[in-house]
C-alpha cells in the first residue's frame, strides 16, 4: 500500500539551529516526492521536488530509495521557517494522478 | 495569472442549505483538484477532473457533488451537509496528469461552516 510517514508532529529549535524533517514512503513503484508547505493563514504551497534537486529557501530534500526517505533539511534555522511541513508522495495512473500526503511537522523556531 | 483563486473565502451553511464553491485557474493546467482539510490534518483528495472529465472520486458522498464546466473552472455543489463536513476546501491544479512530476498547485481554499 502506498504510504507517507511523518514521525514527528512538532518539531521545535532555536533560530541558527540545523533542522532535518523527517519524510518516509511506501510505494511499490518509482516514487514522485515532494514536500509542501503551510505558513499561517496562507495556502499550502510547493516547497520541493526531489526531481529538481534544487535548494528553496535553504531547504534541501534528497531521495534515498534504499531507505524510502526524503527527509527534508537546513542547515541553519529562521523564525521565518515556522510552519506546517507536509511531505507528498505522487502516485500517477493512466491519465491521472493522485497526491498522498504524510500527516504532517510542525516546525517552531524559536528566537 | 499564475495562482488558483477560490471563492468564497468563508462559507457558512445550514444543513438544509444548497451552495456551490467555485475553484478558477488561468495556467491551461489540465487536472482539477478538490481536497478537504480538516484542522490540523493533511489534505484529503475528494475528487480529481482530468482534460474535463471525473477521473477519480474517493468514495465522497452524494451530497458534494463536482462540476467541471471548462478547463480553468471547477465547482463543488453542497447539499444536505451536516456539520462533520465543516472544513477547508481545497482547490488544486496541475498542467499534465499524465506527465512525469506533474505538480499540483493550490488555491487559498473555502472554509466552510455547517451549522
Amino acid at each position: 500500500a502506498q504510504r507517507v510517514t511523518q514521525p514527528e508532529k512538532l518539531l521545535s529549535v532555536f533560530k541558527g539551529a540545523p533542522v532535518e524533517l523527517k519524510c518516509n514512503y511506501s510505494y511499490s513503484g518509482s516514487p514522485e516526492l515532494f514536500w509542501y508547505v503551510q505558513y499561517s493563514r496562507q495556502r499550502l504551497q510547493l516547497l520541493l521536488r526531489h526531481i529538481s534537486r534544487e535548494s528553496i529557501k535553504g531547504f534541501t530534500a534528497d531521495l534515498n530509495k534504499g531507505e524510502t526517505s526524503f527527509h527534508l533539511k537546513k542547515p541553519f534555522a529562521q523564525e521565518e521557517d515556522s510552519a506546517m511541513y507536509y511531505c507528498a508522495l505522487r502516485t500517477p495512473s493512466y491519465n491521472t494522478d493522485k497526491l498522498i500526503f504524510g500527516t504532517g511537522t510542525r516546525l517552531q523556531v524559536f528566537p | 495569472d499564475t495562482e488558483v483563486t477560490q471563492t468564497p473565502k468563508h462559507l457558512v451553511m445550514g444543513m438544509t442549505n444548497k451552495k456551490s464553491l467555485k475553484c478558477e485557474q488561468h495556467m491551461g493546467h489540465r487536472a482539477m483538484y478538490w481536497y478537504k482539510q480538516k484542522a490540523k490534518k493533511p489534505p484529503e483528495l475528494m475528487f480529481v477532473y482530468s482534460y474535463e472529465k471525473l477521473s477519480i472520486n474517493e468514495s465522497v458522498p452524494s451530497r458534494f457533488s463536482p462540476e467541471c464546466p471548462n478547463s480553468s473552472l471547477l465547482n463543488l455543489h453542497l447539499h444536505a451537509l451536516q456539520p462533520e463536513d465543516s472544513a477547508l476546501y481545497l482547490c488544486a491544479s496541475s498542467q499534465d496528469p499524465a506527465g512525469a512530476q506533474d505538480t499540483q498547485y493550490f488555491g487559498p481554499g473555502t472554509r466552510l461552516t455547517v451549522l
